[in-house]
Formats: structure tokens, sequence, C-alpha cells
């Protein structure tokens, strides 16, 4: 079975530019779940969807981030403007709904903000 | 509001020893559930155990064990015979209230590194 499907690996990109960066969960979850990793701030959880529906966006630093789930095979993370701040590796994660809802993650989104 | 605690920034531990990772958690919830990950130096996030707040017995998975102490509030990791490629950042994560709906969240990480 295929895992969660991050792209962009990799993403370099001059400050002010827009950023997408996509996911794809694994078939039959139906929980979606956006972090953020930095080495200063550890792995933070930017917002979850559940059923396609955001759940908790507190996580969301700021306005310029913004998060879509059109269908239950797809979301994204936008972020625009992009400032250096927020170069840092980015994980999608899904979850079904089996004993533990463990979730699982994407190999993750390294973004560079230059 | 759920918190979850790791006091070891790092651990350097000799290869074929045990290793004990901790894990202190806060929640006012009586249903949650506990995991680790592992995340070696390539990134990848790598699901290792799972602890139900209900569930009578530590969770067992292989060389990986969890030492559920509920009155602590605390969810230890515990890898025996240590590998060298045991060496990474071990994350501990709550998800609190058994609830497809809940949300899971993350310590701040061990690093381990194991010695030959």
């Amino acid at each position: 079975d295929a895992g969660v499907i991050q792209s962009p690996r990799h993403e370099v990109t001059e400050m002010g530019q827009e950023v997408t960066l996509r996911c794809k969960p694994i078939s039959g979850h139906n929980s979606l779940f956006w972090y953020r990793q930095t080495m200063m701030r550890g792995l933070e959880l930017l917002i979850y969807f559940n059923n396609n529906v955001p759940i908790d966006d507190s996580g969301m630093p700021e306005d310029r981030f913004s998060a879509k789930m059109p269908n239950a095979s797809f979301s994204t993370l936008k972020i625009q403007p992009s400032e250096p701040r927020d170069s840092a590796v980015y994980f999608c994660a899904s979850r079904g709904t089996g004993s533990g809802n463990t979730i699982y993650f994407g190999e993750g989104s390294w973004l560079t903000v230059v | 509001a759920q918190k979850i605690t790791q006091t070891q920034p790092g651990m350097f531990v000799q290869e074929k020893e045990a290793v004990t990772l901790d894990c202190t958690y806060d929640t006012s919830d009586q249903s949650y559930g506990l995991f680790w990950y592992k995340q070696p130096s390539s990134g990848e996030m790598i699901f290792l155990i799972y602890q139900g707040s209900y569930d009578e017995q530590n969770a067992t998975e292989g060389r990986y064990s969890l030492n559920f102490q509920k009155a602590r509030k605390s969810a230890n990791l515990v890898i025996s015979a240590s590998q060298l490629g045991d060496s990474a950042m071990y994350f501990c994560a709550m998800r609190e209230a058994y609830s497809s709906a809940s949300k899971i969240i993350f310590g701040s990480g061990t690093r381990l590194s194991i010695r030959p």
C-alpha cells in the first residue's frame, strides 16, 4: 500500500514567493495533519482535518499560512508570501479509524526560503 | 490542555545495553493514547509503539516496550539490546480523547546515540 505522499520533497524559494505544499493521505484514512519541524520549535501541529473539514487550525502561525482539503485524497498547505523564518520541514500525516488511531507520516517537504 | 514532556535532550548508550527514554504527559482526559516515533537522520518519522490509557498491559513491539505508569502519567520507551541503527531522535506523542477527530501532539524529542 502506498503511504502518505508529499510533494515537493525539497523546495528553495525566494522571500515573498508563494509556496504550495501538497499531500495525498493513505487511502481510507479520514484524518489529515500538517506539522512543521524546526530545530528551535520542534514538531508543531499546524492544522488538522477530519473528513475533509478543518477541526483545529490554532497552530497556523499567521494569516500567510492557509490549508485546504478539497477531497479525501488531497490537501495543500500554502504560504503566501513566504519568509526566511518559514524555512522548515513540513510533514503531512494521516490517520484511519482503527485501533490506536496511529498516524502515518509522509517523508516531509524540506522548504528553504532565501 | 494536553502536554508532553521529554526531559532528556540527548543520551549516549553502549551498544547492546538497554535504554529507557523518558516521557511524561499531562491531560485531564480519562481516555487517551500514547505513541513513540523514531526519526533517523534521513528525516522520516517511523511509528514504533502505541499504548491506550485503558490497556492493562504494557505494550511491546519486538525490542521496544512501553513502561506505562498511569498514576505517574509517564510512558517511557524501553529499547532492549540497543543496536547502532537505533541512533536517532525519538518522539513521544499523545492523542487526547479516544476520538477520530482528536489531535496528536509531540514532545521535544530525545536524541539517542549508540556507541559501538
